[in-house]
């Protein structure tokens, strides 16, 4: 199975820089997904990440080490409607690709 | 393109009533998914489909069923509401490709009295 760590919240300032992080153990891995989700809303994908490294795509940008089971989110220039829960998800290796997700990490952007 | 789409939006249940939610995608996508989500606890998977015809139990997949009759819907049911399927419900697809992010619906809001 899949566990999967991440702070429950977060608090920055509009025009900052923040880093959510992830931790997970897994038995199976075949890529790890950053999705946005607003409040009442469904969650939307942000960035995928299979191989180490960095992913960027404009002010998000997402990071992967496998061997120490870590991923970050790294979140520049804070708009007020950055303000949302961030869910960290690893997809399996199975033939249905399930995706088991952590808890969610709820960031609040102050002016 | 309407992607993924769930019905009912919100619906109140009394404990012992059944209901069917419903799940349509118009992407042609292989994987469908139900997945519930609670203050919390982040988004657990209920029951998954592969393909047409198949279906699989996922994490908490106790007083739930589910059916694929057709590719592009994936049914829902609860036979017996209890106060505890008091959740958000979301569907989701996907293609079969490793790197395809899951679609999600909208969301059922469901509450059990």
């Amino acid at each position: 199975g899949q566990n999967i760590d991440q702070p429950t919240e977060m608090t920055a300032t509009e025009g900052a820089i923040v880093q959510i992080n992830c931790t997970y153990q897994t038995s199976g891995f075949n890529g790890l997904f950053w999705y946005q989700q607003h409040a009442g809303e469904a969650p939307t994908f942000l960035s995928y990440n299979v191989l180490d490294g960095l992913e960027e795509k404009g002010r998000f940008s997402s990071f992967l080490s496998r061997s120490k089971g870590y991923s970050y989110l790294l979140l520049k220039e804070l708009q007020m409607k950055d303000s949302a829960s961030y869910l960290c998800a690893v997809r399996d290796n199975t033939n249905a690709g399930k995706s088991t997700f952590g808890d969610g990490t709820t960031l609040t952007v102050k002016p | 393109n309407a992607g993924v789409t769930q019905t009912p939006k919100f619906r109140v249940l009394k404990t012992g009533q059944s209901m069917t939610l419903l799940c349509a995608q118009d992407m042609n996508h292989e994987y469908m998914y139900w997945y519930r989500q609670d203050p919390g606890m982040g988004l657990r998977l209920i029951h998954y489909s592969v393909g047409e015809g198949t279906t699989a139990k996922g994490e908490v997949p106790d007083g739930y069923n589910v059916s694929r009759l057709k590719k592009q819907n994936f049914l829902l049911g609860l036979e017996s509401a209890a106060p505890s399927q008091t959740s958000v419900y979301f569907c989701a697809s996907s293609s079969q490709n490793y790197n395809s992010p899951l679609h999600f619906g909208n969301g059922t809001r469901l509450t059990v009295t």
